[in-house]
C-alpha cells in the first residue's frame, strides 16, 4: 500500500524552539515536496526534491530547510520556528515532478 | 510567475447532478501539467485528475473529467452525477515543465457542497 508518513500529526511548540517534521515514502519516488496551507490562502509550495541530495526552493522557503539524504525521507526542518509558521503542513510525493500522494498533513502551532 | 485562478469560492450542487468547477492559469511555458485535488473535511489531500498540456484529449477519471483550452488557459473540471462524498474544497494545481523550474502552483480553492 503506497504511504507517505508524516510526523507528528500535531505539535504545539514556541517560537526558537528548532523542531523538524519527518516525511517518508515507500514508493520509492524521485519526487518530494512540502506544502503549508493556511485559510484564505491555499496550498504553497516550501521546497521540492527532484532526487537524492537535490532540493530546489518553492513559493515560499524563508524560515524553512529540508535535507534529501535517502529518497525515502525528506524532512522539513524549522531552525527558529515564529508564530507567521503556524499552518498545516503537507508532504508528497509522485513519479514525473507530479504530486500524487500526500500525507496526512501536521498542524504546527508556533506560540 | 505563474498563478491559478479558482473564481469560484463556493459552489453547491444537488445530489446526481452535474457540476462544473472554474479554473483559470496564467503562463507563458508550453509545457505543463495541470491538476485537480479533493480536500474532503478529513483534511487529507487527494489527486482526482491530471492532465498534459501537450496531450489534446481532456482526462477522464470515471465521474470527474476536465475540458483543458490550452489556447484560453482554462482547465475546468466537471463531475458527473455528483454524491454527497464529493463534498469537499477542490484545488486546481499547476507545474511548469520548462525553464522555470517544478515549483507548483495551487489555486485558492473552490468549497463544493453536495446537498440530498
Amino acid at each position: 500500500e503506497a504511504q507517505v508518513t508524516q510526523n507528528p500529526r500535531y505539535l504545539i511548540t514556541v517560537t526558537g524552539k528548532k523542531l523538524t517534521v519527518t516525511c517518508s515514502q515507500n514508493m520509492n519516488h524521485e519526487y518530494m515536496s512540502w506544502y503549508r496551507q493556511d485559510p484564505g490562502l491555499g496550498l504553497r509550495q516550501i521546497y521540492y526534491s527532484m532526487n537524492v541530495e537535490v532540493t530546489d526552493k518553492g513559493d515560499v522557503p524563508e524560515g524553512y530547510k529540508v535535507s534529501r539524504k535517502e529518497k525515502r525521507n525528506f524532512p522539513l526542518i524549522l531552525e527558529s520556528p515564529s508564530p507567521n509558521q503556524t499552518s498545516l503542513y503537507f508532504c508528497a510525493t509522485g513519479l514525473n515532478r507530479q504530486p500524487q500522494h500526500f500525507g496526512d498533513g501536521t498542524r504546527l502551532s508556533i506560540l | 510567475a505563474q498563478t491559478v485562478t479558482q473564481s469560484q469560492p463556493e459552489m453547491s450542487v444537488q445530489e446526481a447532478e452535474t457540476v462544473t468547477l472554474s479554473c483559470t492559469y496564467d503562463t507563458s511555458e508550453n509545457n505543463y501539467y495541470l491538476f485537480w485535488y479533493k480536500q474532503p473535511p478529513s483534511r487529507q489531500m487527494i489527486l482526482v485528475i491530471r492532465q498534459e498540456a501537450y496531450k489534446q484529449q481532456n482526462a477522464t477519471e470515471n465521474r470527474f473529467s476536465v475540458n483543458f483550452q490550452k489556447a484560453a488557459k482554462s482547465f475546468s473540471l466537471k463531475i458527473s452525477d455528483s454524491q454527497l462524498g464529493d463534498t469537499a474544497m477542490y484545488f486546481c494545481a499547476f507545474t511548469p515543465l520548462g525553464n522555470s523550474g517544478y515549483a507548483l502552483n495551487f489555486g485558492k480553492g473552490t468549497s463544493l457542497l453536495v446537498t440530498p
